[in-house]
């Protein structure tokens, strides 16, 4: 298996511009999860799905910010309009069962400028 | 609330040594399991080892063992016989039997010096 694959790897984009994080969780992974890292806050949960339903969005910071999963090989994260403040790394992980432990992504690091 | 507590921000180490790094949690609940997670500057986040509530015996995968105190709340990383490749910030997490969401600490960047 591939692992959670994220693209892109890196964004740069200009404040006020729309941004589109993507992930492909691993086959056969029911949960998914968006976290957001930053050396002030350190690792941040902002929503989590399980079987393609959004679970718990509570830690999504503002209306900005939305995830969707349309289907089980397929999520996005998207800031619309992004701030220099979302700069930050973005991680998606899944998992077939949370006590296993997430697999995570490589992350996307958005620098909005 | 369940917390995680990592209270050394950054430690160091010459290569070949033996290093502990230290993590306590809190929680009034039995059954759960504790993580340690690596990231090293590739950023990626690896999964090192995993540790059941309800096993006494201490969790091993070859260079790195952990010290499992239930009573005390304390879940240690040791890492024996370092390599360079080791230098990575250290995050420890715990998740409550059933639970969805891991709980991270803030992590302890190590360092290991040729």
């Amino acid at each position: 298996d591939a692992g959670v694959i994220q693209s892109p790897r890196h964004e740069v984009t200009e404040m006020g511009q729309e941004v589109t994080l993507r992930c492909k969780p691993i086959s056969g992974h029911d949960y998914l999860f968006w976290y957001r890292q930053t050396m002030m806050r350190g690792l941040e949960l902002l929503i989590y799905f399980n079987n393609n339903v959004p679970i718990d969005d509570s830690g999504m910071p503002e209306d900005r910010f939305s995830a969707k999963m349309p289907n089980a090989s397929f999520s996005t994260l998207k800031i619309q309009p992004s701030e220099p403040r979302d700069s930050a790394v973005y991680f998606c992980a899944s998992t077939l069962k949370p006590g296993l432990g997430y697999t995570f992504g490589s992350g996307t690091r958005l620098t909005v400028v | 609330a369940q917390t995680v507590t990592q209270s050394q921000p950054e430690m160091s180490v010459q290569e070949a040594e033996t290093v502990t790094l230290s993590c306590t949690y809190d929680t009034s609940e039995n059954n759960y399991y504790l993580f340690w997670y690596k990231q090293p500057p590739s950023r990626q986040m690896i999964l090192v080892i995993r540790q059941e509530a309800y096993k006494q015996q201490n969790a091993t995968e070859n260079r790195f063992s952990v010290n499992f105190q239930k009573a005390a709340k304390s879940f240690s990383l040791k890492i024996s016989d370092s390599q360079l490749g080791d230098t990575a910030m250290y995050f420890c997490a715990f998740i409550l039997q059933g639970a969805q969401k891991l709980v991270f600490g803030q992590g302890t960047r190590l360092t290991i010096n040729p």
